[in-house]
């Protein structure tokens, strides 16, 4: 069975410092990961998706990286405004199955 | 632009109401999907359209009734509803079922 881990599920940064967060996925063949940002009561935001192994996405102050087994959100000199959930979805290469399996997200509050 | 629509943002309904929730995207994509979430949990996919046809259908209970009209809506047809079923209801399109989502603002409903 396909699973998604997320980790920490709560992550608390002063302003500046920078920090990670680990999405691990156990499946049968990816076909692509997604992450998305959550505000508290709006839809996600989509942010990158990513491939294959070794890739990279950078958005801002955000880094998105992809292993074999993991993807890395890296946030850099975060800001206020970077507090939110975020959320990192697999997709995967089986024939007839393309639901997008989400991880449980983790919270990211950034203190001025 | 990648914007999504939904309409209303909020609903109160009781148990015997008949209501439905609206959804709009002018991208031109093909894939539309709703989806259900719950406080701190992840989206749980509920319905998915390709080309108008319904797709995917996870085992919704019958009193949500998913509707696609043409490819730039889907309409989600409320009856008969419990009180464990309030939530935050996404929608979301993509390009194609391969494609990253791009998910609406939502619409909060509670069940009285």
């Amino acid at each position: 069975e396909d699973q998604v881990t997320q980790s920490p599920e709560a992550l608390r940064l002063q302003e500046g410092e920078s920090s990670s967060l680990n999405c691990s996925y156990t499946v049968s063949g990816l076909r692509g990961l997604f992450w998305y940002r959550q505000d508290p009561g709006k839809g996600p935001e989509f942010l990158f998706t990513l491939y294959s192994a070794g890739e990279e996405k950078e958005k801002e102050r955000l880094k998105a990286t992809l292993t074999k087994k993991e993807s890395f959100l890296h946030i850099t000199a975060p800001k206020p405004e970077d507090s939110a959930t975020y959320l990192c979805a697999v997709q995967v290469t089986e024939v007839g199955d393309y639901k997008l399996s989400f991880g449980a997200g983790t919270t990211v509050t950034v203190r001025a | 632009d990648t914007e999504v629509t939904q309409t209303p943002k909020h609903l109160v309904m009781g148990m015997t109401n008949k209501k439905s929730l609206k959804c709009e995207q002018h991208m031109g994509h093909r894939a539309m999907y709703w989806y259900k979430q719950k406080a701190k949990k992840p989206p749980e996919l509920m319905f998915v359209y390709s080309y108008e046809k319904l797709s995917i259908n996870e085992s919704v209970p019958s009193r949500f009734s998913p509707e696609c009209p043409n490819s730039s809506l889907l309409n989600l047809h409320l009856h008969a509803l419990q009180p464990e079923d309030s939530a935050l209801y996404l929608c979301a399109s993509s390009q194609g079922i391969w494609y990253e989502q791009y998910f609406g603002p939502g619409t909060r409903l509670t069940v009285t």
